[in-house]
């Protein structure tokens, strides 16, 4: 167990729904960072938060967005989805911005029919 | 920009043996730090070893070692006794600069440990 939890593991949804994805950080980390995992596309970087602001995006879609709680918890939602966002949706702490002990959950897989 | 580049797409290996992931950055940032992951079939993502680019030794975690060659731009990950339990998908990751741009994936090594 990485201490890092998502919720659901899997997700099976329609195209043009919207989906939440949860995530609790490890204890004690107040960095969050969201990706995805594509057959096409690799690992990619979605969105960093630090103690409930953004920081920083990557590659997320204007249909995605995300939000990190008073008490860390993350959620990433996912509206209007297609067929390409069906992936493994990844979320992971880390007590220093990028540094040792960068801890991945064990990821929500999407699939979108 | 940054990239990473693992240009072995598939390995087979005996158990037991030692197994190097070959591993190579690129980044104008004096400060990063590098990762490997190990992703198995069942799919999570785990943390395997970290160096950073101003530590002077390599990074070790039990059979794990990091050879770091900073001149070269590589980071190899280096698997000592190899096990039936190492096959999986292993990636190469860097966080440049502050890290605020998340990490930087290579497309991974997969790995088959044969008995």
């Amino acid at each position: 167990d990485s201490g890092v939890t998502q919720t659901p593991k899997h997700l099976i949804t329609a195209t043009g729904q919207r989906v939440t994805l949860r995530c609790s950080p490890r204890s004690g980390d107040l960095y969050v960072y969201w990706y995805q995992q594509s057959l096409d596309q690799g690992l990619q970087f979605l969105i960093q938060y630090y103690n409930g602001e953004e920081r920083a995006k990557g590659n997320i879609l204007e249909r995605f967005s995300a939000q990190q709680f008073p008490d860390l918890h993350s959620e990433l939602n996912l509206s209007s989805l297609e067929l390409g966002d069906s992936a493994l949706y990844f979320c992971a702490s880390s007590a220093t911005e990028g540094g040792y002990g960068y801890t991945f959950g064990s990821g929500t897989r999407l699939t979108v029919v | 920009a940054q990239k990473i580049t693992q240009t072995q797409p598939g390995m087979f290996v005996q158990e037991k043996e030692a197994v190097t992931l070959d591993c190579t950055y690129d980044t104008s940032d004096q400060s990063y730090g590098l990762f490997w992951y190990k992703q198995p079939s069942s799919g999570e993502m785990i943390f395997l070893i970290y160096q950073g680019s101003y530590d002077e030794q390599n990074a070790t975690e039990g059979r794990y070692s990091l050879n770091f060659q900073k001149a070269r731009k590589s980071a190899n990950l280096v698997i000592s006794a190899s096990q039936l339990g190492d096959s999986a998908m292993y990636f190469c990751a860097m966080r440049a600069g502050g890290g605020a741009d998340g990490l930087t994936f290579g497309k991974g090594t997969h790995l088959i440990i044969q008995p």
